[in-house]
């Protein structure tokens, strides 16, 4: 079956550094891609997605490239904010044979950003 | 905000109990999903409504069991609670597939705790 296997952390970066958390993922056929983010105490926001082969998500300065040869989706953001503290999730959406398109979880990064 | 409303945000029971979590999704969005989030499991599918009618299952006990309402709002009922059924649980809203791509909307969740 489908599974997405992301990082572990948690990630420890001083304000301004580079953010990369990896994503891969095992599919069946042509998944779209996406990254959420969980903010202390809140619920999941969508950051960004892509939907094909080479497409590149973006939102609030992080990016993902959607890498089939690789079967990747890595996480990057060039400088991170102490405001970028949270849990992020990378996940996939396949179309399932019952017509549903339920998200695959990874197990999430855990990103804490110091001053 | 995402749009995706969820009732009640804490829900404290006691084991053998029953309960019922209630999600109502985004304007205008037909389908709704029901997720699972603890911290042996990660995050997990559990159920998808679509207008009205179950379109999938995913890792969802016997115990618990969803209906969608013509008003397209969902709940989840959950019975017989076990210690291992305290969690996250969230719901998700979309429109439907359009293209072949089906973005979910999260509400902010209901945490339950079984004592």
């Amino acid at each position: 079956g489908d599974s997405v296997t992301q990082m572990e952390g948690p990630v420890t970066l001083s304000e301004e550094a580079f953010l990369t958390i990896n994503c891969t993922y095992t599919a069946t056929g042509y998944p779209s891609l996406f990254w959420y983010v969980q903010y202390p105490g809140e619920g999941l926001q969508l950051l960004l997605k892509a939907t094909k082969a080479d497409d590149k998500g973006s939102n609030k300065g992080f990016e993902a490239t959607y890498r089939k040869e690789t079967t990747s989706f890595h996480l990057e953001k060039g400088s991170v904010q102490v405001s970028d503290s949270a849990v992020y999730f990378c996940a996939l959406s396949e179309r399932s044979g019952a017509g549903s398109y339920q998200l695959t979880f990874g197990k999430g990064t855990k990103l804490s950003v110091i001053p | 905000d995402s749009g995706v409303t969820q009732t009640p945000k804490h829900l404290i029971t006691a084991t053998g109990q029953r309960v019922t979590l209630r999600c109502s999704p985004r304007s205008g969005d037909l389908s709704v999903y029901w997720y699972q989030q603890s911290l042996d499991q990660g995050l997990q599918f559990l159920i998808q409504y679509y207008n009205g009618e179950e379109r999938a299952k995913g890792n969802i006990l016997e115990r618990f069991s969803a209906q969608q309402f013509p008003d397209l709002h969902s709940e989840l009922n959950l019975s017989s609670l076990e210690l291992g059924d305290s969690a996250l649980y969230f719901c998700a809203s979309s429109q439907g597939p359009r293209g072949g791509v089906e973005t979910q909307y999260f509400g902010p969740g209901t945490r339950l705790l079984v004592l």
